[in-house]
């Protein structure tokens, strides 16, 4: 199957400092989506992003499908953003493949 | 964007019965429809495929048995723990998909056995 992984695992920040989020993927994939995943297990889906960029808000991403990988951007960041961040590739079957996630702590 | 729910959002049962989970979407047909597993602080994995009025496709080292699953309607699909034990305690999360857009997610489901 499809492999994703993502990095850094972990990452704590001060709040208003930026980060950036990696996922990479091994194969070919129909789309890719970010994913926040809030403390009760719901997923906030934040970008739903095949290709190129995107931005809303605070947050951007882009995807650079040749080279099989996405990048999730957080500007200024607050301790709301705190949580595990998800990227997901999904097939031509509708099928998502979830990445290893980020666990993200923004401290004030 | 589409609406996916799930039902119930956490349930604890003990040792040795079979609990059912409902996934239904509420404003769309949902040909596929696709359930996933989360431990904690770890990432979801893919459990099963299961496509209306047909039998589900299972991953490799699911067990088929363990975990039923029907998708009788274009708008429910069901998944049953049977025989529950503490490590089948988990987050259970499903999707469903028309087949035009993307998948959309349900709440999940926390499941305790006890």
């Amino acid at each position: 199957g499809i492999q994703v992984e993502q990095s850094p695992p972990d990452l704590i920040l001060q709040e208003g400092a930026n980060s950036t989020l990696r996922c990479n993927f091994s194969d070919s994939v129909n789309n890719l989506q970010w994913f926040h995943q809030n403390p009760w297990g719901q997923l906030i889906n934040l970008f739903y992003i095949p290709s190129g960029t995107k931005q809303n808000g605070r947050l951007s991403a882009t995807t650079v499908a040749t080279e099989r990988y996405s990048l999730l951007y957080i500007s200024s960041s607050q301790t709301t953003d705190s949580g595990v961040y998800f990227c997901a590739v999904e097939t031509a079957g509708n099928q998502f493949y979830f990445g290893t996630g980020t666990s993200l702590t923004v401290i004030p | 964007g589409a609406v996916v729910s799930q039902h119930p959002s956490r349930v604890i049962c003990k040792s040795g019965t079979s609990v059912k989970i409902e996934c239904r979407s509420l404003d769309f047909q949902a040909t596929t429809m696709f359930w996933y597993r989360q431990f904690p602080k770890q990432s979801l994995m893919l459990m099963a495929t299961s496509n209306e009025g047909s039998k589900a496709t299972y991953e490799q080292g699911v067990e088929k048995d363990k975990f039923l699953i029907n998708h009788a309607s274009l708008t429910l699909s069901t998944l049953t723990v049977t025989s529950a034990h503490p490590e089948d305690s988990s987050f259970y999360i499903c999707s469903a998909s028309s087949g035009e857009t993307e998948a959309f997610f349900g709440q999940g489901t926390r499941l305790t056995v006890v």
